[in-house]
């Protein structure tokens, strides 16, 4: 079965480092991009950037570029959004998707989410 | 960076009634890269159109998009009780790709 398998939820204090995943199978992970969608509560959804697994080539949005760091392991079919220091403002559901590839970049498949709550 | 206008922001009808989502950009982008998704209350969104008006795959033709250059469509045809959702556009031709804020359709 071709699917985006995400990290459970995350709990954390300002200031603390994280790191969240996006496992994929089913298909050759390193032919497609993986992007990363924010949705803050009650919110809508927005593009934070996408990776290419096979040469980790990054593209981000200018909203979050400097704020996270996405990176990808080839040899575990799995990427990675990051954060050095965590704000409240950071608390939303982060989900991974995979868009179809050049020039579609539509997400045709969705990962389920990783919840991070970032709370004093 | 386009802006995507969604509108109404909720929508009130009963089963078995049309629903006609609009979805309007700040300015035009490539090749009417536009796409519908739908999003149900704890679950990740579901790609529904792409291409402005090619369904996806397993997606039924109850649903069906239309539109060019700043304005598309979302339309269905016949709401059934799965399809109360949210659902959101997303523009695909320009970089930073962009989603609509979201229309609601909810039941009346």
């Amino acid at each position: 079965e071709v699917q985006l398998v995400q990290s459970g939820a995350e709990v954390k204090k300002p200031g603390e480092s994280l790191k969240i995943s996006c496992k994929g199978s089913g298909y050759n992970f390193t032919s497609y991009w993986i992007g990363w969608v924010r949705q803050m509560p009650g919110k809508g959804l927005e593009w934070m950037g996408i990776i290419y697994p096979g040469d980790s080539d990054t593209r981000y949005s200018p909203s979050f570029q400097g704020q996270v760091t996405m990176s990808a392991d080839k040899s575990s079919s799995t990427a990675y959004l990051q954060w050095s220091s965590l704000e409240a403002s950071d608390t939303a559901m982060y989900y991974c998707a995979r868009p179809t590839g050049y020039p579609h970049w539509y997400f045709d498949l969705w990962g389920r989410g990783t919840m991070v709550t970032v709370s004093s | 960076e386009i802006v995507l206008t969604q509108s109404p922001g909720i929508l009130s009808l009963s089963p078995g009634e049309r629903a006609t989502l609009s979805c309007r950009a700040s300015q035009g982008f490539s090749n009417n890269y536009l796409s519908w998704y739908q999003q149900k209350p704890g679950q990740a969104p579901r790609l529904l159109i792409y291409g402005a008006s090619k369904r996806a795959t397993g997606i039924p033709d109850t649903f069906s998009g239309s539109g060019s250059g700043t304005e598309f469509t979302l339309t269905i045809s016949r709401l059934e009780a799965e399809d109360f959702a949210v659902y959101y556009c997303q523009q695909y031709g320009s970089t930073p790709w962009t989603f609509g804020q979201g229309t609601k359709v909810e039941i009346k």
